[in-house]
């Protein structure tokens, strides 16, 4: 099973900041399996970014997903009122899939 | 568009079943896999495994295995996801999810709240 390692678990910022969030994994994995969630208070999980590095339909290009070896990174460049929540990593190429512990990305 | 509609809030008791449905329009039903995602109050999202919409096949979270069931219905374009022997642990919001390749989770539905209480 591939273990992912969120990193922090807790993320201060104002808005107009930039976020930079962490999921290592715990040992190799194809990076077109790698995807970001975004879950809002109350809400349900929203899919970012697939594949590591491309966004989904309709999300803005100030979120941004990359790699180094089993470490991978989202980095939000401009933090919005709206993108203060829960962002989960996933590993979705094989059973079972996986879920990263989450970052809380709060306001400051 | 794609809509995954669950259904209602549960409350039981502990040792019971619970069968929560998740009936998918807009899209092929036979095409995608579906997959259930639980999250406790409070904590992060817990992978519980996938039903195969054309085959039937399923795959189960280690932990699951042996107390969760996961069918589905091709004539309603339902799945159902079974789950026994609760207990207060199980208390959470089960999600139904469609893996679109190479998209990962691009649907979710809207979650069913089960409380397990005595």
């Amino acid at each position: 099973e591939i273990v992912l390692t969120q990193s922090p678990g807790t993320l201060s910022l104002s808005p107009g900041e930039r976020a930079t969030l962490s999921c290592r994994a715990s040992q190799s994995i194809d990076s077109s399996y790698l995807a970001w969630y975004q879950q809002r208070p109350g809400q349900t999980p929203r899919l970012l970014i697939y594949g590591s590095f491309s966004r989904a339909a309709g999300i803005p290009d100030r979120f941004s997903g990359s790699r180094s070896g089993t470490d991978f990174t989202l980095t939000i460049s401009r933090l919005e009122p709206e993108d203060f929540g829960v962002y989960y990593c996933q590993h979705y190429g094989s059973s079972p899939l996986t879920f990263g512990g989450g970052t809380k990305v709060e306001i400051k | 568009q794609v809509q995954l509609m669950q259904s209602g809030p549960e409350v039981k008791t502990p040792g019971a079943s619970v069968k929560v449905s998740c009936k998918a329009s807009g899209y092929t039903f036979t095409t995608y896999y579906l997959h259930w995602v639980r999250q406790a109050p409070g904590q992060g999202l817990e992978w519980m495994g996938v039903v195969n919409p054309s085959g039937g096949d399923t795959k189960y979270a280690q932990k699951f295995k042996g107390r969760v069931t996961m069918t589905r219905d091709t004539s309603t374009s339902t799945v159902y996801m079974d789950l026994g022997s609760l207990r207060s642990e199980d208390t959470a919001t089960y999600y139904c999810a469609r893996l679109a390749y190479p998209f990962g989770f691009d649907s979710w539905g809207p979650g069913t709240l089960v409380t397990v209480s005595s």
